[in-house]
């Protein structure tokens, strides 16, 4: 099992650029979420989904877009960067009652 | 919507010392999560309690879901222990797919 991929590692966007990052988990969750980290704030949820076609908004939505077309997948769009999202991305996935497996994180700066 | 804080913020420890880091929240819940984050940013799950007590290594994490309280002990502590600590929590009447984190508790471990 790979856990859960997630790309880019690293990204430079200039304000007003598109861009997506990639979620995979290979573990057959059913929960899937995006959360972003900064200084001071603590991890804080962006969207998740507890199957495909489901999706939600966390605490922190403005800005993004979230899609579940399988229970593979779960990507996270950017549709128009703003500096005030630079930060760094975590995918999460799981099962319900079970451990939570993040990805590796994907460092975001918007310039 | 779920309140978690942890305390303290920083924790420097001399190697072999015990250590606790507590984690309080505002709403009854199902499960909590304690997480250990390292330098270069990775997140792995170390426990998930519902009830009582779970043990690891000389990782002790407990729970009281009356007290709306959990503590992480570590025992004999390691220059290698030293990482930053999250608790997390489902959001009030979320699933685990929807959570709450403490802003993390940052444990340095001096040899």
């Amino acid at each position: 099992n790979a856990g859960v991929t997630q790309t880019p590692k690293f990204q430079v966007l200039k304000t007003g650029q598109s861009m997506t990052l990639q979620c995979a988990q290979d573990m057959n969750h059913e929960y899937m979420s995006w959360y972003r980290q900064d200084p001071g704030m603590g991890l804080r949820l962006i969207h998740y989904s507890v199957g495909a076609g489901i999706t939600d908004q966390g605490e922190v939505p403005n800005g993004y877009n979230v899609s579940r077309s399988t229970t593979e997948d779960f990507p996270l769009r950017l549709l128009s960067a703003a500096p005030s999202q630079t930060s760094v991305y975590f995918c999460a996935s799981s099962t319900s009652g079970n451990t939570i497996y993040f990805g590796e994180g994907s460092w975001l700066t918007v310039v | 919507k779920n309140e978690v804080e942890q305390s303290p913020q920083n924790l420097t420890a001399q190697e072999g010392e015990f250590i606790t880091i507590n984690c309080s929240y505002s709403v009854g819940i199902s499960a909590l999560h304690w997480l250990q984050q390292h330098p270069g940013g990775g997140i792995v799950s170390l426990f998930m309690l519902s009830s009582g007590k779970k043990k690891h290594g000389r990782l002790i994490a407990t729970i009281n879901i009356q007290e709306k309280h959990s503590s992480l002990h570590i025992t004999a502590s390691h220059p290698r222990d030293s990482a930053v600590y999250i608790c997390a929590v489902p959001n009030y009447g979320g699933s685990q797919g929807n959570l709450i984190f403490g802003k993390g508790t940052k444990l340095s471990v001096k040899p």
